[in-house]
Parts: structure tokens; sequence; C-alpha cells
């Protein structure tokens, strides 16, 4: 049974820093063809893709964040961790990872409300 | 990073109803697009990948097609627990990115 567990703080304040973990379970992150994606969305707004990490370890990142972001993974923990700097007001959504096969997000995390606020 | 763009953003229709979303690419990604849907508060579920090809446990009252630039999204005979959003997303390139979504709601 594969799951995605997202955790992290729920409450940031503007300037800082967050971290997300996200724990996996029912599959291994080094399996080939897989990768683990962060993915946001804002209240009432769309799907954001933010960083992908895959399976051999190659990443890639949305153009308009790349500069904030950074994705790593350790497998023999099954977590894949989402840093993202400087974080401002308009950050505040609800953050989601999800597994990747064959580019598509087939199982997903019930996803965690960051709010960005001092 | 390639542009999805989701027609219409929002559809109104009534049980029973067959309607379709169309999904349009900033460039050819051949046949590398899927669907979710989406509902308040929950993840998204993949519905359809790789154009055409229905998730496990997904009703084959949805169906997609296409290619290139150009996707439709289909769901025929409307239910209930059918009125949500629904996505569009390339798996061509990295970032893999989403359309802004179609919102169904109920007539």
């Amino acid at each position: 049974q594969v799951t995605l567990k997202e955790s992290g703080p729920v409450v940031v304040q503007p300037t800082e820093t967050l971290t997300l973990t996200c724990s996996v379970s029912g599959f291994s992150l080094s399996t080939p063809r897989m990768g683990v994606s962060w993915i946001r969305q804002p209240p009432g707004k769309a799907l954001e893709p933010l960083a992908h990490i895959s399976s051999n370890d190659e990443t890639s990142y949305i153009t308009s964040l790349k500069t904030r972001l950074t994705i790593s993974k350790d497998t023999s923990k099954s977590q894949v961790v989402l840093t993202m700097t400087t974080m401002d007001p308009v950050d505040t959504a609800t953050y989601f990872c999800a597994r990747t096969q064959r580019g598509a997000f087939d199982y997903w995390g019930q996803g965690v409300l960051v709010t960005v606020s001092s | 990073d390639i542009q999805l763009t989701q027609s219409p953003s929002s559809l109104s229709a009534s049980v029973g109803d067959r309607v379709t979303i169309t999904c349009r690419a900033s460039q050819s990604i051949s046949t590398y697009l899927n669907w979710y849907q989406q509902k308040p508060r929950k993840a998204p579920k993949l519905l359809v990948y790789a154009v055409s090809n229905l998730q496990n446990g997904v009703p084959s009252k949805f169906s997609g097609s296409g290619s290139g630039t150009d996707f439709t999204l289909t769901i025929s005979s409307l239910q209930p627990e059918d009125f949500a959003t629904y996505y569009c997303q390339q798996s061509y390139s990295t970032p893999y990115t989403f359309g802004q979504g179609t919102k169904l709601e109920i007539k």
C-alpha cells in the first residue's frame, strides 16, 4: 500500500525558511522511473508544481521559484525534503507531496496547510 | 516551463449531462497529458494518464483524447459525485505543470 505524508510547521514567519518532509511507504525512492514532487495550492487557486526529484537523484524546479527551493531525499529513511527560503505571505498554501510514475502523479499525500504570518 | 490553458474555467451542467473540458499546451507535448479530479479540501486524484488511459478504478464514463497541443476530457452521464474541479497536467518535461483548472458545478 503506497502512502505519502507531509510534515512540517503550519505557521512560519515572513523571511523564514520552510522545511517540509514527505515520508513515503509502500515503494522505494530508488525504484526506477519513479520520483516524488512537491506541489502547492494557495487557497482557492490552482495547483503549482514546485520541485521534483527522480529515482536517480535528478532534480528540477519551477523556474519562477528556482532560487528559493531545494529538494533532496534520504532513500534509507524513505523521506523527501523540500526547503523554501525567504517565505512571504503569498506563499501561504497547502503543500502536497506526490509520487510520479510515467510523469503522472499517481499517489498524493493529504497535504499540509502552511500559513505565512507574523 | 510549458503552459497549459484549460477552457472553460467553470462549467454548469445537470445530472445526466455529458461535458467536455479542453486543455491546450504552449508547445507540443505529444501524448504526455494527464487529468485529475479534485474535490474540496482533498488531494487531487489521477483519472487519466497519457491522454486516454484510465487509472485503476476510474469508471469508463471518463475519456480523454488528443495529441500535440490540444486535448480533451469528456465526462458522460454526470452524477452528483462528478461535480469537482478538473486539472490537466503535462508530463513531457519538468516541471510537470498544470492547467488552471475547470470547476464543474451543478446547474
